[in-house]
C-alpha cells in the first residue's frame, strides 16, 4: 500500500555538526510534504513544509529537499544543538486522502555534547 | 499564532468510565479538526477527521460508538473515550487546520495522556 518510512530509525551527531534525515515515500500523488519535531511527551511541532512544486526550501537552520523523481524526502538540520533531540517525522497528504496526514515512522535525534 | 490546545494534559480513570478530552483553537479557526493516537516510540495513527458542525469521519477500524467526536464550534472539538479500557490507554493528539486559508498546514495540540486502570 502507500507509506511513508524514513531510512534511519535513531540517529547520533555532535553538536555543531550538521544533521540529515531521510524520508521515502511511495504515493506519486503527494503534493505537499511536512516534516514535525516531537518531544518526548509533547506535540508535534512544526518545523518547514514544502509543497510538490518546489524542490528546496530553507527555514532558520533547516532545509528541506525534495526528489520526486526517486520520492525522495530529506531535513538537513545545520549547526545542530542539544536542543534539536527529538523524534523528527515526515508527513506527506494530498488531496485524494482529503487533507488528512500520512506520517512516517519517526527518526530519533540524539545531539551529544 | 497557530496554538492548539489540549485539556486535560493528563487523565487516570477507572476502566468504564468515560473522559472527554478537549482541543481548542487559540489563535484561528479550525473548520477541520484531526485526532490522533500514539503508542511509546510508534508514530502517529489518524483516528478520525471533523469538519466544523459536521459528523466525523472516522478511519477504518476505529469505533465510533467508542470514540465519539464533535466539532461544534470552530475553535472546540472533543473527544470522548466511552467506557474505557486498559488498552485505551495511549497519547492522544489533535491537529487543526483553517481550510479557507490552508488546506494542507496542520498545527498539533501538546497530547493527552490517558491511563485506564
Amino acid at each position: 500500500g502507500e507509506s511513508v518510512g524514513l531510512h534511519l530509525p535513531t540517529l547520533s551527531v555532535q553538536e555543531g555538526d550538521n544533521s540529515i534525515i531521510n524520508c521515502a515515500y511511495s504515493n506519486s500523488a503527494s503534493d505537499y510534504f511536512i516534516w514535525y519535531k516531537q518531544e518526548s511527551g509533547k506535540g508535534p511541532q512544526f518545523i518547514i513544509d514544502i509543497r510538490s512544486n518546489m524542490d528546496k526550501r530553507q527555514g532558520q537552520r533547516v532545509t528541506v529537499l525534495l526528489n520526486k523523481t526517486v520520492k525522495h524526502l530529506s531535513l538537513q538540520i545545520a549547526a545542530t544543538q542539544p536542543g534539536d533531540s527529538a523524534v523528527y517525522f515526515c508527513a506527506e497528504n494530498n488531496s485524494n486522502s482529503g487533507y488528512a496526514l500520512n506520517f512516517g515512522k519517526g527518526t530519533s535525534l540524539l545531539v551529544t555534547p | 499564532g497557530a496554538v492548539v490546545s489540549q485539556h486535560p494534559s493528563r487523565v487516570i480513570c477507572k476502566s468504564g468510565t468515560s473522559v472527554k478530552i478537549e482541543c481548542r483553537s487559540l489563535d484561528f479557526q479550525a473548520t477541520t479538526m484531526f485526532w490522533y493516537r500514539q503508542f511509546p516510540k510508534k508514530s502517529l495513527m489518524l483516528m478520525a477527521t471533523s469538519n466544523e458542525g459536521s459528523k466525523a469521519t472516522y478511519e477504518q477500524g476505529v469505533e465510533k460508538d467508542k470514540f465519539l467526536i464533535n466539532h461544534a464550534s470552530l475553535t472546540l472539538s472533543t473527544l470522548t473515550v466511552t467506557s474505557a479500557h486498559p488498552e485505551d490507554s495511549s497519547f492522544y493528539i489533535c491537529s487543526a487546520n483553517d481550510r479557507r486559508v490552508n488546506t494542507d498546514t496542520q498545527y498539533f495540540g501538546p497530547g493527552t495522556r490517558l491511563t485506564v486502570l
